[in-house]
């Protein structure tokens, strides 16, 4: 069956350092990959969309990567600060559809000031 | 440009009683999507709908649960018969008709269903 994995539940760094979050996937290949940002008692916030055809993908301080050979995707947040303390949750859309998101179960960030 | 809104945020209700859900969507959103979350777990997709139609509803559980979308007033998701497996936080998600690949969906801040 679809699968889609956020292998860290929790991400702990210091402020100003890089922080790297990691989605994979199996058994699909989809179309295109969205991040999500998820604050406690919230509704998630759209980030970034990349699609299969595009390898990178920047906004400010954040850049996402597709492999789709990996079938996997990195979310890199440059120079974190406390209030990126949240957490993210990838995304993909299920073949045939263009409201079936398959969700992750979020990795959660703490950034340390 | 008001965004998703959901009510109530926080619903009671006692087992067997029904729960019902509103979802307005952002101004101009024709399309809208129902979540479920449970504690420690990812949000699991339950119901696609545009106005007056369901377009994919593979993630409803057959029993008890039903979703509308009138052609005025808010979606509605409604519980019958809720039982405490129910509570969870239930969000919705709404997007603008689009013929090209950008799906982002914009999230309502949910409600909280607790079944006593």
């Amino acid at each position: 069956s679809q699968k889609i994995e956020q292998n860290s539940e929790a991400l702990n760094i210091q402020e100003g350092k890089t922080a790297t979050l990691t989605c994979n996937y199996t058994n699909y290949s989809p179309a295109y990959l969205q991040w999500y940002r998820q604050d406690p008692g919230r509704g998630p916030v759209f980030l970034l969309l990349i699609r299969e055809n595009e390898k990178e993908k920047r906004k400010e301080r954040l850049k996402v990567t597709f492999d789709t050979t990996l079938k996997q995707s990195l979310f890199h947040i440059t120079a974190s600060q406390p209030a990126d303390s949240a957490t993210y949750l990838c995304a993909l859309a299920r073949g045939g559809s263009q409201g079936n998101l398959i969700f992750g179960k979020g990795t959660k960030l703490s950034v340390k000031p | 440009n008001a965004g998703v809104m959901q009510n109530p945020r926080h619903l009671v209700r006692r087992r067997g009683q029904e729960a019902r859900l509103r979802c307005s969507p952002m101004k101009g959103h024709s399309h809208v999507y129902w979540y479920r979350q449970l504690p420690e777990e990812g949000l699991k997709f339950m119901v696609y709908l545009q106005k007056e139609n369901i377009i994919d509803e593979s993630g409803m559980p057959k029993e008890r649960f039903s979703a509308e979308f009138p052609k005025e007033g808010p979606s509605i998701l409604r519980i019958q018969q809720v039982v405490r497996g129910d509570s969870a936080a239930y969000f919705c998600a709404s997007s603008p008709w689009v013929s090209g690949s950008d799906h982002e969906q914009y999230f309502g801040p949910g409600t909280r269903l607790t079944v006593t």
